[in-house]
């Protein structure tokens, strides 16, 4: 079935240091959804991707969607103690229907140090 | 606060019981989904439905059944439970059926401790 592998598990940064996590899928999607779940807290839907090539901005947030349409990024500019918390990816497959549920990446923890 | 409410907020039963969770989306979506979300498999999808009908199906045991009432409300059952089986458990819900376009709204879960 389909996998979406997503690296670093973890990343531990200085505050006002950039960040990047990176979404690799084993399949080629027909989108990809970026959300962020706060320690003790729900995923919170970000954004979602659905063109080759695609990138959309957000204040200091830049997504990206690849070329062939299996992977994604998600970079975070001069990172602030508000960007704590587990960013997710979740792709969903090229099936008929649409109606599939999303494939979770495993996430990557965001740590600041102040 | 997502709109999406899921009850009760924790759970803490046995092994070999049965357990039922709830999920009220949020008003006017149609669709719901179930996920378990556990330390080792991150968050992995179960089931959706979507007016009442099952839509698409994911990592489910057949220990665990699902059902949308004509509110829209969900319920997911879960039963022979086994210590494997503690994990949060997540309602999400959307306006339509198809995933695509479409954000998914998340409940505050619900965290069922089987000891």
């Amino acid at each position: 079935g389909q996998q979406v592998m997503q690296i670093p598990q973890y990343q531990h940064v200085q505050e006002g240091e950039d960040f990047t996590t990176y979404c690799n899928s084993s399949t080629t999607l027909s989108n990809i959804q970026w959300y962020k779940q706060r320690p003790g807290g729900h995923p919170v839907f970000l954004i979602q991707l659905v063109k080759s090539g695609e990138v959309k901005k957000q204040k200091r947030l830049t997504f990206q969607f690849g070329e062939a349409k299996k992977n994604s990024s998600l970079h975070i500019t001069a990172t602030q103690t508000t960007d704590v918390g587990t960013y997710f990816c979740a792709g969903q497959g090229v099936s008929g229907g649409g109606a599939d549920g999303l494939t979770f990446g495993k996430g990557t923890h965001l740590i600041i140090q102040p | 606060d997502s709109g999406v409410t899921q009850t009760p907020k924790h759970l803490i039963t046995a092994t070999g019981q049965r357990v039922t969770l709830r999920c009220s989306p949020r008003s006017g979506d149609l669709s719901v989904y179930w996920y378990q979300q556990s330390l080792d498999q991150g968050l992995q999808f179960l089931i959706q439905y979507y007016n009442g009908e099952e839509r698409a199906k994911g990592n489910i045991l057949e220990r665990f059944s699902a059902q949308q009432f004509p509110d829209l409300h969900s319920e997911l059952n879960l039963s022979s439970l086994e210590l494997g089986d503690s994990a949060l458990y997540f309602c999400a819900s959307s306006a339509v059926a198809r995933v695509n376009y479409n954000e998914q709204f998340f409940g505050p879960g619900t965290r069922l401790t089987v000891l």
